[in-house]
């Protein structure tokens, strides 16, 4: 059985400040790696960053990086310096090996930037 | 521009009626997908292609149907079967199967009325 669990179901941070989106993953197979996708109010989801199993420094775009702790299963995502547009549904999404390679999403969080 | 297109935005049902959610891709990628979303949920698996002529179930594949005729394109029927198909379809794709980012279409909202 694969269970993602994102403890945080809404969270809000003030405008330029940092924020952490927490994401754990219990998986009966191994994981590649992990995905982080965004979800405006829009409805499309748009993809943030990714970090392989095996890579040796933590991912980090722009103002997105992770805090990825393998033996933990636990994949952090950490925005700084927030935005009014950062506001929206962030989810986790670990890359399962089974027969086929399958990305399985987590409930997600809802995030809110205030001004 | 290269993208996905799902047609149409919204979209109405009767129940009893089966619908068909258009979902076409011009990025040449080999593997599709379709993900249905409930408010306030993540997204789960319906079915997915990897090749041409080829697909297999996912996760809530009961109820629901797909084709792949063409690289681009993945429709997916909502069928009468599918007891509680009220709500949001997503369509992705990635270049091939495994850790390669998907490129999402836009979704479509579908509610029995």
């Amino acid at each position: 059985a694969q269970k993602i669990t994102q403890t945080q179901p809404g969270m809000f941070v003030q405008e330029k400040e940092a924020v952490t989106l927490d994401c754990t993953y219990d998986t009966s197979d191994p994981s590649y790696g992990l995905f982080w996708y965004k979800q405006p109010s829009s409805g499309e989801m748009i993809f943030l960053i990714y970090q392989g199993s095996y890579d040796q420094q933590n991912a980090t775009e722009g103002r997105y990086s992770l805090n990825f702790q393998k033996a933990r299963k636990s994949a952090n995502l950490v925005i700084s310096a927030s935005q009014l547009g950062d506001s929206a549904m962030y989810f986790c999404a670990p890359v399962i090996t089974t027969s086929y390679d399958k990305v399985i999403f987590g409930p997600g969080t809802s995030l809110s930037v205030i001004p | 521009d290269g993208g996905i297109t799902q047609s149409p935005k919204y979209l109405f049902r009767k129940e009893g009626q089966n619908v068909t959610l258009s979902c076409e891709q011009n990025l040449n990628h080999d593997a599709m997908y379709w993900y249905r979303q409930d408010p306030g949920q993540g997204l789960r698996l319906i079915y997915y292609s990897q090749i041409v002529n080829d697909f297999q179930k996912g996760d809530i594949a009961e109820g629901y149907s797909v084709s792949r005729e063409k690289k681009e394109s993945f429709p997916l029927t909502v069928t009468s079967a599918q007891k509680n198909p009220t709500a949001f379809y997503l369509c992705a794709s990635s270049s091939k199967p495994g850790p390669y980012g998907y490129t999402f279409g836009s979704g479509t909202r579908l509610t029995v009325v």
